[in-house]
């Protein structure tokens, strides 16, 4: 099946700092690669994605690309705000896997004023 | 347009009882995966039904089961509860499969065994 390591946290930055969270998967197959973020007492939200590769997936001000050849997929962020302090995971979907997202652990951010 | 919705939001049962859960996915959207997410475990994938048809099943024991009606709605199901089951379970939905569009997620059901 798919696996996914990502760093540990938590990440503690100052607001306006710039936001790197690694994250790198292993996978048969072809799969598509998820971003998703949890906010406190909610669910999960689809940040961004990217289904094959080199594919660069986008979305508030986050970007990650998808790496075939190093079979990566960071997160990044030029300047974060206090209300992106939440937990972030990453996803890779299908390939030999099949139907499923499988997550890593997930990256705790905390962004201070 | 709706979310994914699932009942309740909090239960409370005791070790040995048994639990149901729903989920109503977005209109439109066929294919519903489960999760548990716990503080060891992490999250992980339970079951995905399509079109009312089981398609992928993760390793989690024989209690753990789903279903899927004809209007895509889906219940999870957890019979003897233990201790371990304390979890929040995610419901999640997509179009078709989650390999373009992901998948949308409810804000869960948080369950405690007692």
């Amino acid at each position: 099946g798919n696996s996914v390591t990502q760093m540990e946290g938590p990440v503690t930055l100052s607001e306006e700092a710039f936001l790197t969270i690694n994250c790198t998967y292993t996978a048969t197959g072809y799969p598509s690669l998820f971003w998703y973020v949890q906010y406190p007492g909610e669910g999960l939200q689809l940040l961004l994605k990217a289904t094959k590769a080199d594919d660069k997936g986008s979305n508030k001000g986050f970007e990650a690309t998808y790496r075939k050849e190093t079979t990566s997929f960071h997160l990044e962020k030029g300047s974060v705000q206090v209300s992106d302090s939440a937990v972030y995971f990453c996803a890779p979907y299908g390939g030999a896997a099949g139907n499923k997202l499988t997550f890593g652990g997930g990256t705790r951010v905390l962004v201070k004023p | 347009k709706a979310g994914v919705t699932q009942t309740p939001r909090y239960l409370i049962k005791t070790r040995g009882q048994q639990v149901t859960l729903s989920c109503s996915p977005i209109s439109g959207h066929r294919s519903v995966s489960w999760y548990q997410q716990t503080p060891g475990q992490g999250l992980q994938f339970l079951f995905e039904y399509f079109s009312e048809t089981q398609r992928n099943k993760g390793n989690f024991p024989g209690r753990f089961s789903g279903r899927q009606f004809s209007n895509s709605r889906s219940e999870m199901n957890v019979s003897t509860l233990e201790l371990g089951d304390s979890a929040l379970y995610l419901c999640a939905s997509s179009p078709n499969t989650g390999r373009d569009y992901g998948y949308t997620f409810g804000s869960g059901t948080r369950l405690t065994v007692v």
